[in-house]
Order: C-alpha cells, then sequence, then structure tokens
C-alpha cells in the first residue's frame, strides 16, 4: 500500500513560516501529492495538490522532489488558525478507486503566539 | 453555491441496530466518497459511487452498503451495529470520477458524529 510519513508534530510561531515534511517513496509516477488539514471535528479542507512540479495558491506552496519522494508543504506566513491536523496524501492501493485515499496519521501543528 | 452537506450531524444508536447516513454533494458533482475516521485516526476510504454506479470500495465488512440518487445524492447504512463503529462518517464530492490520476479536488463535508453504545 503507498504511504506516506510525516512527523506526528511540529510547533511554529505566528508570522513564521511552516514547513510541514513527507516522505511518499512508493507514489506511483502518474499519482498526484495532496495536502489537507483538518480542524477539529470539522471535515478536512483541500490546500494543494501537485504531480512533479512545484505548486502555489493562495493558502501555501508545495515543493516536491526531482524524484518525487519527498515533498514540503509551505503556510508562508502562519496564524493561529492554521493549527490542525496536515495530512500528506497519496492513493491507497487496496482499492480500485481512484478516490481511496490514504490520509495516514497526518501532522499536528500547532500555531503560538 | 452550499458545500458538501451531510444529515443528521450527531446520532446516537445501540449495538444491533442499523443507521442511515445522508450526503448531498456540491451542486453539479457527481462524484461521491464516504470515510471512516476513528478518533484519533485519519480518514479511511469506505465507498465511492459515481453516476449511481460504484466504482470502488475499501476494506469494510459487507455490514456497510451505499447507494446514489438520480441526483446525485447519497446514503451510507451500516447494519447490526458495533461498538467500533463509532466514528465521525465523511462524505466528498468531486466533479467527475477520474480521481486521484487527473488531479481532481475532493470536497468534505462535516461528517456525521455516529456513536453506538
Amino acid at each position: 500500500d503507498a504511504k506516506t510519513t510525516q512527523p506526528p508534530s511540529m510547533d511554529c510561531a505566528e508570522g513564521r513560516a511552516a514547513n510541514l515534511p513527507c516522505n511518499h517513496s512508493t507514489i506511483s509516477g502518474n499519482e498526484y501529492v495532496y495536502w489537507y488539514r483538518q480542524i477539529h471535528s470539522q471535515g478536512p479542507q483541500y490546500i494543494i495538490h501537485g504531480l512533479k512540479n512545484n505548486e502555489t495558491n493562495e493558502m501555501a506552496s508545495l515543493i516536491i522532489t526531482e524524484d518525487r519522494k519527498s515533498s514540503t508543504l509551505i503556510l508562508p506566513h502562519a496564524t493561529l488558525r492554521d493549527t490542525a491536523v496536515y495530512y500528506c496524501i497519496v492513493r491507497a492501493q487496496n482499492s480500485n478507486s481512484g478516490y481511496a485515499l490514504n490520509f495516514g496519521k497526518g501532522t499536528s501543528l500547532l500555531v503560538t503566539p | 453555491d452550499a458545500g458538501v452537506t451531510q444529515s443528521p450531524t450527531h446520532l446516537i444508536k445501540t449495538r444491533g441496530q442499523q443507521v442511515t447516513l445522508r450526503c448531498s454533494p456540491i451542486s453539479g458533482h457527481k462524484s461521491v466518497s464516504w470515510y471512516q475516521q476513528v478518533l484519533g485516526q485519519g480518514p479511511q476510504f469506505i465507498f465511492q459511487y459515481y453516476e449511481k454506479e460504484e466504482r470502488g470500495r475499501g476494506n469494510f465488512p459487507d455490514r456497510f452498503s451505499a447507494r446514489q440518487f438520480p441526483n446525485y445524492s447519497s446514503e451510507l447504512n451500516v447494519n447490526a451495529l458495533l461498538l467500533g463503529d463509532s466514528a465521525l462518517y465523511l462524505c466528498a464530492s468531486s466533479l467527475t470520477g477520474t480521481g486521484i490520476y487527473k488531479g481532481e479536488k475532493l470536497f468534505f463535508g462535516s461528517g456525521t458524529q455516529l456513536s453506538v453504545l
């Protein structure tokens, strides 16, 4: 089963950049890497996704290594509202569905004042 | 536009009972997926439906079933409830059924919190 490895927790000071790493060494060549976040008791919120190139949107930047075995999500100016669990996601292999996402356990990011 | 809506938001059942959870996708979205999230874990894939047909199933027992209606809304049914079925059940919608291979985004609802006593 293709899976991801993330640190269980990270801290970041408000206003600083938060850099969240993820290893996905078994990812297939045509599969995207997705990042979602989940604030307690709410549904996961889409952040960004990418295939090979680095991506940026209004929420974050995604840096993918050339071999695609790892990526980093960057929140450029973290705020207290960015405190959440961040999931780096690839497709789960034990299903024929393109929506069988393997969430893993994620990284719990705490942004402090 | 409204996002993905799920009902009810909370539900309490006893062991052995049956439960039906409902989901309305974003307007225009034709694919619905269901996920189960046990406390402290990431969501686990249960089903995906596209155009009323099952397109994928996760590693869940036959007590779990689902269907999608002509208006693309969906129901998740769980029979013979066990204590271990207590979880947050999440519904996600997407525009088409192409999934992660085409970089399609899933949009999640806030979920139904099911407690089995």
